[in-house]
């Protein structure tokens, strides 16, 4: 099994760009989620999901957007990218929202 | 709201010794658990262990366990007979029933250096 996986690693964007990060996971999980990590800071929640066609909104929603068309996949898409959205963005899916949450290797992003 | 504080930035431990990483939390819910994340230099998030706020035992995973005081709502990671791969950066955190379950609050980390 891969676990959970993420695309792209690294992306350097332009101020104002728009970009899609993929998260897909082979553990029939219900539950997935996106987190971003800045330095000094714990992991904070974007967006999650608890099942296929199913979003909501995290800690830190805004500029970001999420769709879950497939029970495998979580997409996280940022329309017009600003430099505060600069971070290591985190997927991760659990089975049930009670249980441990396994995460991707990560993608670090940079807005110029 | 809830919050998750660890209060250590960083240490250095000998290796072999045992280390104990510190975690306190702030709920006001009586049903919550307890998690440990590692994350070694790559940057992927290892789960470690679980608590849960009813489990009666402390947790453990091979060297690892976790020092739960309910009372004192601390909730410690201990390493055994600490190991050069353990160096890394460690992340408590806390999921609260009070802000949806599936809501995980990290603390800020420790980052943890075994010398040879």
């Amino acid at each position: 099994n891969a676990g959970v996986t993420q695309t792209p690693k690294f992306r350097v964007l332009k101020t104002g760009q728009s970009m899609t990060l993929l998260c897909a996971q082979d553990m029939n999980h219900e539950y997935m989620y996106w987190y971003r990590q800045d330095p000094g800071m714990g992991l904070r929640l974007i967006h999650y999901s608890v099942g296929e066609g199913t979003t909501a909104k995290g800690e830190v929603p805004d500029g970001y957007n999420v769709s879950r068309l497939k029970k495998q996949n979580f997409l996280l898409g940022l329309e017009s990218a600003a430099p505060s959205q600069t971070s290591v963005y985190f997927c991760a899916s659990s089975y049930q929202e009670y249980n441990e949450q396994f995460f991707g290797p990560g993608t670090r992003l940079t807005v110029l | 709201a809830q919050k998750i504080t660890q209060t250590q930035p960083g240490m250095f431990v000998q290796e072999k010794e045992a280390v104990t990483l510190d975690c306190t939390y702030d709920t006001s819910d009586q049903s919550y658990g307890l998690f440990w994340y590692k994350q070694p230099s790559s940057g992927e998030m290892i789960f470690l262990i679980y608590q849960g706020s009813y489990d009666e035992q402390n947790a453990t995973e091979g060297r690892y366990s976790l020092n739960f005081q309910k009372a004192r709502k601390s909730a410690n990671l201990v390493i055994s007979a600490s190991q050069l791969g353990d160096s890394a950066m460690y992340f408590c955190a806390m999921r609260d029933p009070n802000f949806g379950n599936e809501k995980l609050t990290f603390g800020t980390g420790t980052r943890l250096t075994i010398i040879p």
